[in-house]
């Protein structure tokens, strides 16, 4: 079964800094891998995903992921954090192959400062 | 183009009530989803659907149903509410497995006393 871990319950980043959201994952052969962002009472919006290809991949709102398979790491980036990013990150990993499911993990709360 | 809707935003169940939270989309897709999300413990998919007429349990089904008569609507039966059942539930959808993502609804804050 898939599994995802971000190690962080909480990440602090003053603004105007970069910030990096970590993700590792666990999964059969190769994976498709999302990130998601929660705003406080909303529901998750996707942010980017990889499926294959560049190894780098951009997303909405200046954000970013790199996926290294011998890491089995998909870490999210954005060069210079706005105070508007504050939220909760999900990581999320299916396999190529077999179920349908996507295995979230438990989320990281970002905090921008001011 | 409404996305995914879900009603009620917020409910309070008395133990041993039942209800139905409702979900709706309308963009066509396939695949519907239920998530139940718990404080630091992200998102567990509670069942889910591939089409009309066909649902399958994800990792935490008991003390729930659901149905999938038409490709719009996928609503999550609670019988018998149990506190443990108090979370917040996310409906979502994709247009079919794979590479696509999901797209989820607002949420439904449920509390069972």
């Amino acid at each position: 079964a898939q599994s995802v871990a971000q190690p962080e319950d909480q990440v602090n980043v003053a603004e105007g800094n970069p910030l990096t959201v970590k993700c590792t994952y666990s999964v059969s052969g190769n994976p498709y891998l999302f990130w998601y962002v929660q705003y406080p009472n909303r529901g998750l919006q996707f942010l980017l995903k990889y499926i294959t290809g560049d190894n780098l991949v951009k997303g909405s709102y200046g954000f970013e992921a790199e996926f290294n398979k011998s890491q089995t790491s998909f870490h999210l980036k954005k060069p210079s954090a706005l105070v508007s990013d504050s939220a909760l990150y999900f990581c999320a990993v299916r396999p190529l192959y077999g179920n349908n499911r996507l295995a979230f993990g438990k989320g990281n709360q970002v905090v921008v400062i001011p | 183009n409404a996305g995914v809707t879900q009603t009620p935003k917020f409910r309070i169940l008395k133990i041993g009530q039942s209800m139905t939270l409702q979900c709706t989309q309308d963009m066509n897709h396939n695949y519907m989803y239920w998530y139940r999300q718990d404080p630091g413990m992200g998102l567990k998919l509670i069942y889910y659907s591939v089409g009309a007429g066909i649902t399958d349990k994800g990792e935490v089904p008991n003390g729930y149903n659901v149905s999938r008569s038409t490709t719009e609507d996928f609503p999550l039966r609670l019988e018998l509410a149990a506190p443990s059942q108090t979370s917040v539930y996310f409906c979502a959808s994709s247009p079919q497995q794979g590479s696509y993502e999901q797209y989820f609804g607002p949420g439904t804050r449920l509390t069972v006393t």
